[in-house]
């Protein structure tokens, strides 16, 4: 199947700093990448679709100001958690979907956020 | 009403059992249905579409019913492996897929 990478795997930061993840579909070109979090023993909650060479879609309640989403090539998209605080620390998963693979998503290993 | 739900868990059940959960969901246009797996700190995966018709995949099998709005996973002769939370995931037409917040298993021995 397709593979999707993210990195880091996980960060700890100090509250007020900015973070960057950044995911990559590695073995195909992905027009439509998505970013979700996961708090646990909850379900993935779609926090925003990245189109590449547009702007991002936020879900309601997401902030775009906050969550900055870039989306530069067909291989690479890097979602910007600033002035994280502790309310931000959980399980960041981005998926890409591959062209002609309706209704598959392939998931990236995720990030574990942790902001102290 | 969730878009969709499912029953937290946990399903504690022996190796060897069978073991059976339902995801339901709540826009009838629903066309597309999915079950994921996910393991603790890890991403989901997709373990298998769910067609119409139904089907199976090695000890596992998926069903839709239409008309009550919900999917199935079935698992066979349960291995202390399958341990995850199994996610159900479903999709309109070209949207994004929502997903349910899963159902934990837990085999033991």
């Amino acid at each position: 199947g397709a593979v999707v990478s993210q990195h880091p795997s996980w960060v700890i930061c100090k509250s007020g700093t900015s973070v960057k993840i950044e995911c990559r579909s590695l073995d195909f070109q992905a027009t439509t990448m998505f970013w979700y979090r996961q708090f646990p023993k909850q379900s993935l909650m779609l926090m925003a679709t990245s189109n590449e060479g547009s702007k991002a879609t936020y879900e309601q309640g997401v902030e775009k100001d906050k969550f900055l989403i870039n989306h530069a090539s067909l291989t690479l998209s890097t979602l910007t958690v600033t002035s994280a605080h502790p309310e931000d620390s959980s399980f960041y998963i981005c998926s890409a979907r591959a062209s002609g693979r309706a209704g598959e998503q392939y998931f990236g290993p995720g990030t574990r956020l942790t902001v102290t | 009403r969730k878009e969709v739900e499912q029953d937290p868990g946990p399903f504690n059940v022996p190796e060897g059992a069978t073991v059976a959960f339902n995801c339901t969901y709540s826009n009838s246009a629903s066309q597309s249905f999915f079950w994921y797996r996910q393991d603790c700190r890890k991403e989901p995966k997709l373990l298998m579409s769910v067609y119409s018709s139904g089907n199976e995949d090695g000890r596992f099998t998926a069903q839709l019913n239409r008309a009550s709005q919900y999917i199935s996973l079935l698992i066979r002769d349960s291995k202390l492996s399958d341990s995850a939370t199994y996610l159900c995931a479903v999709k309109r037409g070209s949207y994004i897929p929502t997903f349910g917040r899963g159902t934990s298993l837990i085999v033991h021995p």
